[in-house]
């Protein structure tokens, strides 16, 4: 059985604050990578995606992957109130059949962000 | 913009009623999944479809049977519905090749 871990928190830090948020995978062969934000009651929304080793930034997002730890992680810079979510960490592994990809995810770490 | 509906927002239904999910994507997708989402548990893929007339079984089929005859529409089956089947129920679709996926608004679904 493939596996996405995540800590499902609850992570709670102060508005302004950096948030880190963390994932690792079981499958080595895994090429893609995905964060969504899943807002209560709401279905869930990509934030990032990374496929290579090292750092990508979009705002005040930053996705980190190393792949030989197997781990990716995503930071939030300057947190909001509105950042206040369950994130879910996605990885694409690869099927036999057809050789397609399906995604995997981690049940998700709910993030707080204070005033 | 990419957009996935599905058919209802909410549902109730009797235990052992058959009950029709469906899902419609506009941006030509090759790839569309079904999954539930549960609290504590995460979202589990029931069923995906890599084309017209495929399907693969996801971790969770068992009770769940799927439709694909057109591109755009993905249908979940639940053929007699259980209590247990209770949950929140999310469509999605992505290009072929492992890319983003697009999510539907979900269907909560009560079983009585």
């Amino acid at each position: 059985q493939k596996e996405v871990e995540q800590n499902s928190g609850p992570l709670s830090v102060p508005e302004g604050a950096i948030a880190s948020l963390n994932c690792t995978y079981s499958d080595r062969g895994s090429q893609s990578f995905f964060w969504y934000r899943q807002y209560s009651g709401k279905s869930p929304e990509l934030i990032m995606s990374i496929y290579s080793n090292g750092d990508k930034e979009d705002g005040r997002f930053t996705a980190q992957l190393n792949k030989a730890s197997q781990y990716v992680s995503l930071l939030i810079r300057d947190s909001q109130p509105s950042d206040s979510a369950t994130y879910l960490c996605a990885v694409n592994i690869v099927v036999r059949s057809g050789g397609s990809y399906i995604p995997t995810f981690g049940r998700g770490t709910s993030l707080i962000v204070h005033p | 913009d990419v957009k996935v509906t599905q058919s209802s927002r909410y549902l109730v239904k009797r235990t052992g009623e058959k009950v029709f999910l469906e899902c419609v994507q506009d941006m030509d997708h090759e790839n569309m999944f079904w999954y539930r989402q549960d609290p504590g548990l995460g979202l589990r893929l029931i069923y995906f479809s890599y084309d017209v007339k495929m399907k693969e079984k996801g971790d969770i089929p068992e009770g769940y049977s799927v439709s694909r005859e057109k591109k755009e529409r993905f249908s979940l089956i639940l053929e007699s519905a259980s209590t247990n089947q209770t949950s929140m129920y999310l469509c999605a679709s992505s290009r072929a090749g492992g890319e983003t996926q697009y999510f539907g608004p979900g269907t909560r679904l009560l079983v009585l």
